[in-house]
């Protein structure tokens, strides 16, 4: 079965601090991984996905397919990343059926 | 020119009652879908239509049924609303993975 762990309910850290966001996967085939955000008051966006393998908002994240993870780090950690972080899982081909965890809520503090 | 727009945004009724919430994207994808997000932020998907053909249906009760009128548009009816249908419902666009949200409608059964 999919499923997609976020084993953090709420991550707090101080600005300029590293932060990682753990996420782990279950899916027997070949998965696409994603990292969507969703800042206060405004809509769930994509963050990244590990087919891009490009670094958006200074944050990055590899799959680790032995480990079956996709944690999200970043360096330095600034207030503006505060937000609702979801980790998700789709399969790579036909229809796109988005798994979500279960969200890590980041709050950076000044 | 919003990308995925629903509506209502809020929604307050009364248990029993018969409500719709209505989506529509302007991004000319073929692929739309209803998440819900509960009290504990946890996403979840409920249905996905691709080209007004219904291609996932979740563990969902009987009482939401979706339509979809054309590619653009999918709109989600509850009847005989309970309390655990509280939640916001978000609507969403795909095409080639990623997946663009509404702002979701928040929906409160009293």
């Amino acid at each position: 079965a999919q499923r997609v762990t976020q084993p953090e309910k709420l991550l707090s850290v101080f600005k300029g601090a590293p932060v990682e966001l753990k996420c782990n996967y279950s899916y027997s085939g070949s998965p696409e991984l994603f990292w969507y955000v969703q800042y206060s008051r405004q809509r769930l966006q994509l963050l990244l996905r590990h087919i891009s393998r490009e670094s958006i908002k200074g944050f990055t994240a590899d799959l680790n397919k032995g480990e079956t993870s996709f944690h999200l780090k970043k360096p330095f950690a600034q207030e503006e990343d505060s937000a609702m972080y979801y980790c998700a899982l789709s399969r790579r081909s036909g229809y796109n059926k988005l798994i979500f965890g279960a969200g890590t809520r980041l709050a950076v503090h000044p | 020119d919003t990308a995925v727009s629903q509506t209502p945004k809020y929604l307050v009724t009364q248990m029993g009652n018969d409500k719709s919430i209505k989506c529509e994207q302007n991004l000319g994808h073929d692929t739309m879908y209803w998440y819900k997000q509960d009290s504990k932020k946890f996403l979840k998907i409920m249905f996905s239509y691709n080209n007004k053909e219904l291609i996932i249906n979740e563990t969902v009760p009987n009482r939401f049924s979706p339509k979809s009128p054309d590619k653009a548009h999918l709109n989600l009816h509850i009847n005989s609303l309970e309390l655990g249908d509280s939640a916001v419902y978000f609507c969403a666009s795909s095409f080639t993975g990623e997946l663009f949200f509404g702002e979701g409608s928040r929906l409160t059964v009293l």
